[in-house]
């Protein structure tokens, strides 16, 4: 019963590099989402994607770009890197996009930016 | 949207009832109030959910007077392991992208 898996849960960037985080879930949801938490704050939506082939901008998307490859898999990329983008990632799904669809979340992948 | 506005944190002895209460007095007619609990280094977990009265499941009750401007998240009997970050979250038929998660209520368990 895995859920909701993010890779890497660790990375170190220089600025100016660029990485995809992964996003994998096992539970046949529709939607997909993906946020940052900053210390000390609550989570900002940086894109959805209320069903497979569809990806939106959410709060806060510049820097980022998304990809829904599936069902099961939403990735996060980050084309160069900057240290304001240093943050803790949380992916998440719901059945739908619907707010009697809870959101499940995975563990995080911590980034920094140095 | 509704804005919410919850303590930023308290404390509590093991064994106590807890009450976190959340103000939202924009609240619209389709919106729903939905709790979720953090963990450190986890992601938010789904705690309870409601529209209006009371809500009971295995972990929480969740309270809702009639005017619905604000909502209470009760804790049964807390332990040690209930230390975390209790988020109050108020949306509805825009969809789960229109949550806004603020910063919280951080409680702590006092032994």
């Amino acid at each position: 019963n895995a859920g909701v898996t993010q890779t890497p849960k660790f990375q170190v960037l220089k600025t100016g590099q660029s990485m995809t985080l992964q996003c994998a879930q096992d539970m046949n949801h529709n939607s997909m989402y993906w946020y940052r938490q900053d210390p000390g704050m609550g989570l900002r939506l940086i894109y959805y994607s209320a069903s497979e082939g569809t990806t939106d901008k959410g709060e806060v998307p510049n820097g980022y770009n998304v990809s829904r490859l599936n069902k099961r898999e939403f990735s996060l990329r980050l084309e160069s890197a900057a240290p304001s983008q240093t943050s803790v990632y949380f992916c998440a799904s719901s059945t739908d996009r619907g707010i009697n669809s809870p959101l499940h979340f995975g563990n995080g992948t911590r980034l920094t930016v140095t | 949207l509704a804005k919410t506005t919850q303590p930023i944190s308290m404390d509590s002895y093991e064994g106590q009832e807890v009450n976190i209460t959340c103000s939202h007095n924009n609240i619209a007619t389709n919106d729903y109030i939905t709790w979720y609990q953090q963990f450190p280094s986890q992601g938010p977990r789904f705690i309870i959910q409601g529209y209006k009265t009371k809500v009971t499941n295995e972990v929480a009750s969740l309270f809702i007077p009639a005017d619905r401007k604000s909502s209470t998240l009760s804790l049964p009997r807390v332990s040690l392991s209930d230390t975390a970050v209790y988020y109050c979250l108020v949306g509805g038929g825009f969809g789960n992208e229109k949550l806004t998660f603020g910063t919280g209520t951080r409680l702590t368990i006092i032994p």
